[in-house]
């Protein structure tokens, strides 16, 4: 079975430019997340979405950060405007449902760097 | 409440050694503790989980032992060897909060030949 598939797998912008992140997750699966994982820390939840709906982005900066998942299927994470410290990995997972399955399979990430 | 703390940040090992990866948290609402191993320029990938009706679970060469009144876990890897070089990340997550995975900082695992 294929796998989460993220692109780009690296973006380098400057800081007040706007980016996108863009994630497939595996076939059928309902609960797709978005992490972002700063150099030498682990994943940290940004928004977590089931089907088309958000089950909770509390950790998501709103001002500058926003996602979506039209159709339950796909999603885009984006940036606007980034600054300095928005450089991380953005990692996508899903999992087959919100309380049943626990396992989430992650993709391989998109490495953004702000100049 | 929601942290988890995962100790040492680094860990060099020879050929055959067994690492030792700890993770202590706080909030005891947690029922499911799964260890993901990171190689570099990838995503993190399942290894083994525990829950903590258990205390010890063990797969292939990994072991996680589970000290619920210490609210600890540790990850064990037995015979290690050089291609278990990788990051190691300990999370936790409870019912009833959509499965959302709270991770430790992780461990730099080195295994020399």
């Amino acid at each position: 079975e294929a796998g989460v598939a993220q692109s780009p797998r690296y973006k380098i912008i400057e800081k007040r430019q706007s980016v996108a992140f863009w994630c497939n997750p595996i076939s059928g699966h309902a609960t797709l997340y978005w992490y972002q994982q700063i150099l030498g820390q682990g994943p940290k939840l940004l928004i977590q979405f089931q089907n088309n709906g958000v089950v909770d982005d509390s950790q998501l900066p709103k001002d500058r950060f926003s996602a979506e998942r039209l159709k339950g299927v796909d999603s885009t994470l984006k940036i606007q405007p980034a600054k300095l410290e928005d450089s991380a990995v953005y990692l996508c997972a899903s999992s087959l449902s919100r309380t049943g399955a626990k396992t989430q399979y992650f993709g391989p990430g998109t490495r953004l760097l702000v100049l | 409440q929601q942290q988890v703390k995962q100790s040492p940040q680094s860990l060099i090992v020879q050929k055959g050694g067994i690492p030792i990866i700890n993770c202590a948290y706080e909030n005891t609402a947690f029922d499911y503790f799964p260890w993901y191993q990171q190689f570099p320029g990838k995503g993190p990938a399942l290894l083994i989980a525990i829950r903590p009706d258990v205390s010890e679970k063990k797969e292939g060469r990994f072991t996680i032992s589970f000290n619920k009144s210490a609210k600890q876990f540790s990850l064990h890897i037995m015979d290690s060897q050089p291609g278990d070089s990788a990051t190691y990340f300990c999370a936790a997550s409870r019912s009833g909060s959509a499965r959302q995975l709270t991770f430790g900082s992780g461990t730099q695992l080195t295994v020399l030949p």
